[in-house]
């Protein structure tokens, strides 16, 4: 089984219409971040959560929100999704490292391709 | 702003060929620099990890090296395969504060063909 695990991994869906991805984790790590991937482009940050307490705006966080429900569970919603929020959307932990160090390493899900007509 | 920028954007190579995938970076304050692996369709894999005190880091046939001094980073691949055709990503964790760590900046990626 993965170690990050997103779903869905594929959604079509329409505009105004309110989403939720879904991301957990078996790594243990209390870092996790929601990053969105377009075309031709890198990935772009929208959130991220150091733990269960701490949730932080990342690049292009508006129109989405997100829910640290345990560490091990971390959600995007769209609230009411658009055209231009069509992507590839990844979920990724982070390293806690050594002696309480975080190395900053990430390990990524496999992605949810999200559609929005 | 900080950035990354990749070159060059795509790269179409012979089987058996040993090649350099460049990235270069805006701000030489980093706590790290990582290079990930995409096939189409797929998430990331992580290929190699670089933190801000080391020059180079090494895996089989990949060896990347970072020089914060001039903001690059390249990506060795020596003997290519058919098998290492994908997308490969530059990504830095740039210094903010302390709080930068896996708040990472993507550069657009090369696109990697290798043909038989």
């Amino acid at each position: 089984d993965a170690d990050v695990t997103q779903t869905p991994r594929n959604r079509i869906t329409k505009t105004g219409k309110r989403i939720m991805l879904e991301c957990s984790q078996t790594k243990g790590h209390d870092r996790m971040y929601w990053y969105r991937q377009d075309p031709g482009l890198g990935l772009q940050l929208i959130y991220y959560s150091f733990d269960v307490k701490d949730i932080n705006k990342g690049e292009i966080s508006d129109g989405y929100s997100v829910s640290r429900q345990a560490q091990a569970k971390f959600s995007l919603s769209l609230e009411s999704a658009i055209p231009n929020q069509t992507a590839l959307y990844f979920c990724a932990t982070s390293d806690p490292g050594l002696a309480g160090g975080d190395t900053g390493e990430l390990f990524f899900g496999e992605g949810s391709r999200l559609t929005v007509l | 702003k900080q950035e990354v920028t990749q070159i060059p954007a795509a790269l179409s190579v012979p089987e058996g060929e040993n090649l350099v995938l460049n990235c270069s970076f805006t701000d030489s304050a980093i706590y790290n620099l990582q290079w990930f692996r995409q096939d189409p369709g797929k998430g990331l894999t992580s290929l190699l990890l670089i933190q801000s005190s080391q020059r180079e880091q090494t895996s089989g046939r990949l060896n990347a090296s970072l020089d914060k001094s001039s903001g690059r980073s390249t990506l060795y691949i020596a003997a290519s395969q058919p098998g290492d055709s994908a997308t490969y990503l530059c990504a830095v964790s740039f210094n903010a504060g302390g709080t930068s760590y896996g708040k990472l900046t993507f550069g657009q990626g090369t696109i990697l063909t290798v043909h038989p």
